[in-house]
């Protein structure tokens, strides 16, 4: 099995950069997805693989991965950005997934 | 365009049996490399795993639940339905199916959820 490890909160200034980031071995072997989730929504597909965004995703996001951290970074944060956001991927088993505890964006 | 929704019961008992289905459009479950998965949130908490079931029937599940998971798709109905047995309060939640993108891995395209509240 496998564990993800996010910080729980983390605030930025609008206009500045951000970086949040996810934990794991199974991230030694795996990319990891990443969702942003907003008050009474489902969450939303933000970054995939390598650094891919879906369609109609802003490019102020971003994405990398060394070791057993990957990270996600928003480029010029903006208030709508403020959300939740969970890192996703499979678990060094290879036979589950796996989220993590997610992290709370603040947009001050 | 693809979307997903889900159905099921708001309210249950404990040591009920919960039956949700995700029905689908958009994408065909027969497709190479596709799948859907079943994510569960607790009130105020974090998102949970529960299951996926691949275009093949390949089904996984999470590690802490599987003895009370069961997958299943009905491809011609595009429907994947997911069972959850024995009931406990800590099950009350909101429930997710998601696409799974072949190319991808990734859960592309979630449904809005459906609530399930575990009470006597």
């Amino acid at each position: 099995s496998s564990e993800l490890t996010q910080d729980p909160a983390v605030s930025v200034a609008l206009g500045q950069t951000v970086r949040i980031t996810c934990q794991g071995d199974s991230l030694r072997t795996y990319y990891a997805s990443w969702y942003q989730q907003k008050p009474g929504q489902a969450p939303v597909l933000v970054l995939y693989g390598q650094n891919n965004r879906p369609s109609g995703i802003p490019d102020r996001f971003s994405g990398s991965s060394s070791g057993n951290t990957a990270s996600l970074t928003i480029t010029g944060a903006q208030a709508e950005d403020e959300a939740d956001y969970y890192c996703n991927s499979r678990d060094t088993s290879d036979n589950h997934w796996v989220f993590g505890g997610g992290t709370k964006l603040t947009v001050l | 365009q693809i979307t997903l929704k889900e159905s099921g019961p708001t309210l249950v008992k404990p040591t009920q049996t919960l039956t949700l289905t995700c029905t689908f459009s958009g994408f065909s479950l027969s497709d190479s490399g596709v799948g859907v998965g079943w994510i569960r949130q607790p009130p105020g908490k974090a998102l949970e795993w529960l299951a996926l079931i691949f275009w093949n029937d390949d089904k996984r599940y999470s590690l802490s639940l599987e003895t009370r998971l069961s997958i299943t798709k009905d491809t011609s109905k595009n429907q994947v339905v997911l069972i959850i047995t024995n009931l406990d309060p800590v099950d009350t939640a909101t429930y997710y199916c998601a696409h799974r993108a072949g190319h991808s891995g990734a859960f592309d395209s979630w449904g809005q959820g459906t609530t399930v509240i575990v009470s006597s």
